[in-house]
């Protein structure tokens, strides 16, 4: 597996807590993803980053911020969590962004 | 954006027997065609890949084939196994940097 890491791995969170993912990365790829993983819809972009400060929305970015201060970090932030966030979050990085994608262990949010 | 569909959605084999699973994409600018593959619990794992300017690509008991005319892609699986089942997922990239993903199908190899 690349060296990817994410956290939590689990979290369990009442709606309208902020919530804040965090995925760390040592392969010093370029390219970082956000995608999250429901039953019957495979995995979704929220959103992705391509370079430091660089960053860009998916197909499903509303209710979701991220931020990238360093190569490898990128955090994913719910302002305001709601139960339609219930999911697996994946984070995934590419070297060359059209390419091959690695990911994440996942992190399991559960928003009551 | 891009739509990318996947069929079958769930997908029983005799152990030995092939399977196939076919990704129909619509964005005629997508270039690189990912498969994946994720036992349950984990993390999805890349098995193989196509780039637009070629037709076929093998690796051991797993091909995929490209027609960019059709605009469809296929995952071929050889002489399955009980460890192939998993669910599998195709994928699509564009030159936006996003990628889209197919819904999934879920292959059980009996043995």
């Amino acid at each position: 597996d690349a060296g990817i890491t994410q956290s939590p791995r689990h979290k369990v969170t009442e709606t309208g807590t902020p919530v804040t993912l965090r995925c760390h990365q040592t392969e010093n790829h370029r390219y970082m993803y956000w995608y999250r993983q429901d039953p019957g819809h495979g995995l979704r972009l929220i959103h992705y980053s391509y370079g430091v400060k660089d960053t860009d929305k998916g197909e499903v970015s509303d209710g979701y911020s991220v931020s990238r201060s360093k190569t490898e970090d990128f955090l994913l932030t719910l302002e305001s969590a709601t139960s339609s966030q219930t999911s697996v979050y994946f984070c995934a990085i590419s070297e060359y962004g059209l390419y091959e994608q690695y990911f994440g262990p996942g992190t399991r949010l559960t928003v009551t | 954006g891009e739509n990318v569909e996947q069929h079958p959605s769930t997908l029983s084999v005799q152990e030995g027997d092939s399977a196939v699973i076919k990704c129909t994409y619509s964005d005629s600018a997508s270039n690189y065609f990912p498969w994946y593959k994720q036992e349950l619990g984990k993390r999805p794992q890349l098995i193989i890949d196509i780039r637009s300017n070629v037709g076929e690509k093998k690796d051991q008991r797993i091909a995929v084939t490209l027609n960019k005319t059709a605009k469809h892609f296929s995952l071929h699986i050889t002489e399955t196994q009980p460890e192939d089942s998993a669910v599998y997922f195709c994928a699509a990239s564009t030159a936006g940097n996003q990628f889209y993903f197919g819904t999934g199908t879920s292959l059980t190899v009996i043995p």
